[in-house]
């Protein structure tokens, strides 16, 4: 199995830019998760979904970011306008289920740089 | 609500030394437990997890973690650590059920292993 991907791996950009990110979940996980982690803040769950529904966005920091599932293998999460205060590495996580009964296999994760 | 609380920020052993990582939570219910460990510049990945049954849980590169309920800790133990070990280490704990569906990460420990 090729294990949870993400691109891209690296992104650089200027303030006020849109920025895509994007997560295909491991064959036959159904719960996807996305986190933030920085030095100050550590590691922060940004959303949770499971089956393709948001349980979670508790963690989504304003009306900037937003998380989709178009489909129940595929996930993107979306930051307009972009702000230097948004520099960290996103990572995306899938599992089998629950949130908090099952292993969350995590992607390698894309390092956000707004300048 | 759960709460993990890892007291050690840093930690510094010497190759072939054992290694102690301390892991505290606070959760009204038998708890599911995690280990996980982040080498640089990678996401996170499991080292071993608790749900029941024997209280000795043994993982993945030789560490094992041990639940002691009376003091609701799930401390990370390895007989002889290698140069490889150097990374962070986060300890989690997962609510399920009526208590909601989460998994809550401590702030992490990183380890460094002198030659």
């Amino acid at each position: 199995d090729a294990g949870v991907i993400q691109s891209p791996r690296h992104e650089v950009t200027e303030m006020g830019q849109e920025v895509t990110l994007r997560c295909k979940l491991i064959s036959g996980h159904n719960s996807l998760f996305w986190y933030r982690q920085t030095m100050m803040r550590g590691l922060e769950l940004l959303i949770y979904f499971n089956n393709n529904v948001p349980i979670d966005d508790s963690g989504m920091p304003e009306d900037r970011f937003s998380a989709k599932m178009p489909n129940a293998s595929f996930s993107t999460l979306k930051i307009q306008p972009s702000e230097p205060r948004d520099s960290a590495v996103y990572f995306c996580a899938s599992s089998l289920g629950l949130a908090g009964v099952y292993e969350q296999y995590f992607g390698p994760g894309t390092r956000l740089t707004v300048t | 609500a759960q709460s993990v609380t890892q007291p050690d920020i840093h930690i510094t052993v010497s190759e072939g030394a054992s290694l102690e990582l301390r892991c505290n939570y606070s959760y009204g219910a038998t708890p599911y437990l995690f280990w996980y460990v982040q080498s640089p510049g990678q996401g996170l990945q499991l080292l071993l997890k608790y749900f029941s049954g024997d209280t000795l849980v043994q993982g993945i590169k030789g560490f094992e973690a041990e639940f002691k309920r009376s003091q609701s800790s799930f401390n990370l133990r390895k007989p002889s650590v290698h140069w490889s070990d150097a990374a962070e280490y986060f300890c989690a704990v997962g609510a399920s059920g009526s208590s909601g569906d989460k998994l809550t990460f401590g702030t992490g420990t990183r380890l460094a292993v002198r030659p």
